[in-house]
């Protein structure tokens, strides 16, 4: 059974510092992997969503990265902000799940980014 | 603003009784689905749907239906909610559903008391 790891659970970093959260997952077959934002009492919001063929991708300050033999993703973001503190999670879809949206969500990591 | 809207926002509901969820998207999208997060289980996956006409099963479907007359609206049922249901439910959409980005709304928080 595929299960998502993150760790650590929470974050805390000064202001203008680069910073790396991390995601495990215990089975590389995976269709592709996503990282989420979620603020207090929102919805989640799509940062990154790299393929399964594919090693990283960027958005502005961020950049995810994909190593699937290792069962691994890190989400690299650089001079953090204030407005970065937020919840981040990442989520895999399995390989055969690809049209039933079965994302297997990690627990999150709460980055809180100090002035 | 484009994107998905659910209703309610929030509901306190007494035990045993039915209760939709309402979720409408103007994407455009053909893949709907309904999540819940609850503290210590993270998102988990009830129902979702392909295409509009389809639904299948998630994770944890017990006590929960859905349909999709239209691509648009994705409403959820509780049949009789039970306390166990308290939660937070959150509707997203992808276009496909191949394409695996997905797209959340704002989430509507359930109290069943």
């Amino acid at each position: 059974k595929q299960e998502v790891t993150q760790i650590p659970a929470a974050l805390s970093v000064p202001e203008g510092e680069n910073l790396v959260l991390n995601c495990s997952f215990t089975d590389s077959a995976i269709y592709n992997l996503q990282w989420f934002r979620q603020d207090p009492g929102k919805g989640l919001t799509s940062l990154l969503l790299i393929q399964s063929s594919q090693r990283e991708q960027t958005s502005g300050r961020l950049n995810a990265s994909l190593d699937k033999s290792s069962g691994r993703s890190t989400l690299y973001i650089a001079a953090s902000q204030p407005g970065d503190s937020a919840t981040y999670l990442c989520a895999v879809l399995p390989d055969g799940s690809s049209n039933t949206g079965k994302l297997i969500f990690g627990q999150g990591t709460t980055l809180q980014v100090k002035p | 603003i484009a994107g998905i809207t659910q209703a309610p926002t929030s509901q306190i509901l007494a035990a045993g009784r039915r209760m939709t969820l309402r979720c409408t998207q103007d994407m455009r999208h053909n893949a709907m689905y309904w999540y819940r997060q609850d503290l210590g289980l993270g998102l988990r996956l009830i129902h979702y749907s392909n295409t509009a006409g389809t639904t299948g099963k998630g994770e944890v479907p017990d006590g929960y239906s859905v349909s999709r007359a239209n691509t648009d609206d994705f409403p959820l049922t509780l049949a009789s909610a039970v306390p166990s249901q308290t939660s937070v439910y959150f509707c997203a959409s992808s276009r496909d559903g191949d394409t695996g980005e997905l797209f959340f709304g704002e989430g509507s928080r359930l109290t069943v008391l």
